[in-house]
């Protein structure tokens, strides 16, 4: 199974921060990889897909880097509505697995 | 619009079975597959298991903590599907979703809101 390993697990910001969560495959997934955002109580919501793509609907501040084995999620002007948890997931083969989730919350 | 509505969840014993629903509506479904994931309290996201869709024959796959006990079906003609749970145990205590696989690859466009299953006694 490939391993999904995020970094930092929580991280404190403010409005207006730019923020750059990773995420690194136990082995190489080219750029299937995809990145959601979870509210408490509420389903996940498909912000990234193929690594950079970002899913329609979704503000322009979320952008997706990364290829291989090592890819990072980078909000670039934190607004209220984005503290939340972050999940990172590989789609490259069978399971399908997630990251443990990065947390961001309000300093 | 594109809706996915669980349903069939509620407290069981261990060893016990209960059978979750899928609704879906704004897509062909036949068309798509659907997968379960699972989030346990306070827990980060578990894959469950996969029905392709038609032109793939319905085949499945299963995550291998479920294998062998769970089954997941699909009702083309009700744009429905299912996840028969057997042989509960503690650990399967979750909120499960079901989700829309993107035409393009392995990732989840839309989820539904979740339904809870409890496994105790």
């Amino acid at each position: 199974d490939i391993q999904m390993t995020q970094s930092p697990s929580s991280v404190s910001a403010s409005v207006g921060d730019r923020v750059t969560i990773a995420c690194r495959a136990s082995q190489g997934i080219s750029n299937w990889l995809a990145w959601f955002q979870q509210k408490p109580g509420k389903a996940p919501k498909l912000l990234i897909y193929a690594a950079s793509s970002l899913h329609s609907g979704v503000p322009s501040r979320f952008s997706g880097s990364g290829s291989g084995a090592d890819f990072t999620l980078t909000i670039s002007s934190l607004q209220p509505e984005d503290f939340a948890t972050y999940y990172c997931q590989q789609a490259n083969s069978f399971p399908i697995t997630f990251g443990q989730g990065t947390r961001l919350e309000i300093k | 619009e594109v809706q996915l509505v669980e349903s069939g969840g509620g407290l069981v014993q261990p060893g016990g079975s209960l059978r979750l629903s899928c609704a879906a509506s704004g897509f062909i479904f036949s068309d798509h597959h659907i997968d379960w994931v699972r989030q346990a309290p306070g827990k980060g996201l578990e894959w469950v298991g996969r029905i392709r869709n038609t032109a793939n024959s319905h085949t499945t796959d299963y995550a291998a903590s479920v294998k062998g006990r769970f089954t997941i079906s699909r009702d083309d003609s009700k744009n429905s599907m299912y996840l028969q749970m057997n042989s509960l145990k503690t650990e399967d205590t979750a909120v499960y979703y079901c989700a829309k696989v993107d035409t393009y690859g392995n990732w989840f466009d839309f989820w539904g809101q979740g339904t809870l299953v409890t496994v105790s006694s």
